[in-house]
């Protein structure tokens, strides 16, 4: 069975700084990773993928994330945070092709940028 | 273009009620998921539908259903509710199983 963990409840960041979002992954097969964003009251918002090619993958609102097939990572990271990144995160796992397994979200992580 | 609708955005239902949720996909877009999100479990699937088939089902009893129509939109189905059904369910429409997914803004769901 797939699986995928966001070790950190919450992440605490000064707007300006660097920030991190982790993400790892179990599966059988290759992977194809995304990362969503929820803000209150609202569903979640595609922010990147990975489905093949460049490790490194840019997204929305200047965020970036890097496919780490040894180390089983898909962490998401922005150079410098901002007060309106504060959200909630998701990172979700899908194995294709065939469909056959469903999507899996990882728990989340709440993002507190601090003015 | 019109993102994904999702109606009605709030219910209140009483235990042993059913309930059904609809969901509007994008236009053009062939594949509709849906997810159960609570605080305590996160975000847990529900079922996926492509050109009116199940294709894809998460570890809800039977009492959780769906469809999807030719038009490609989806309604959800709960028969016999219970208060740990109180949730916010989230529909999510693709172009096809293989793309990232695009989320309503939920309907969210209390059950007294």
């Amino acid at each position: 069975a797939q699986s995928v963990a966001q070790p950190e409840d919450q992440v605490n960041v000064a707007e300006g700084n660097p920030l991190t979002v982790k993400c790892t992954y179990s599966v059988s097969g290759n992977p194809y990773l995304f990362w969503y964003v929820q803000y209150p009251n609202r569903g979640l918002q595609f922010l990147l993928k990975y489905i093949t090619g460049d490790n490194l993958v840019k997204g929305s609102y200047g965020f970036e994330a890097e496919f780490n097939k040894s180390q089983t990572s898909f962490h998401l990271k922005k150079p410098s945070a901002l007060v309106s990144d504060s959200a909630l995160y998701f990172c979700a796992v899908r194995v294709i092709p065939g469909g056959s397994y469903i999507p899996t979200f990882g728990r989340g992580t709440s993002l507190i940028v601090h003015p | 273009k019109a993102g994904v609708t999702q109606t009605p955005r709030y219910l209140i239902k009483t235990r042993g009620q059913q309930v059904t949720l609809s969901c509007s996909p994008i236009s053009g877009h062939r594949s509709v998921s849906w997810y159960q999100q609570t605080p305590g479990q996160g975000l847990q699937f529900l079922f996926e539908y492509f050109s009116e088939t199940q294709r894809n089902k998460g570890n809800f009893p039977g009492r959780f259903s769906g469809r999807q129509f030719s038009n490609s939109r989806s309604e959800m189905n709960v028969s016999t509710l219970e208060l740990g059904d109180s949730a916010l369910y989230l529909c999510a429409s693709s172009f096809d199983m293989n793309t990232e997914a695009f989320f309503g803004q939920g309907t969210r769901l209390t059950v007294v």
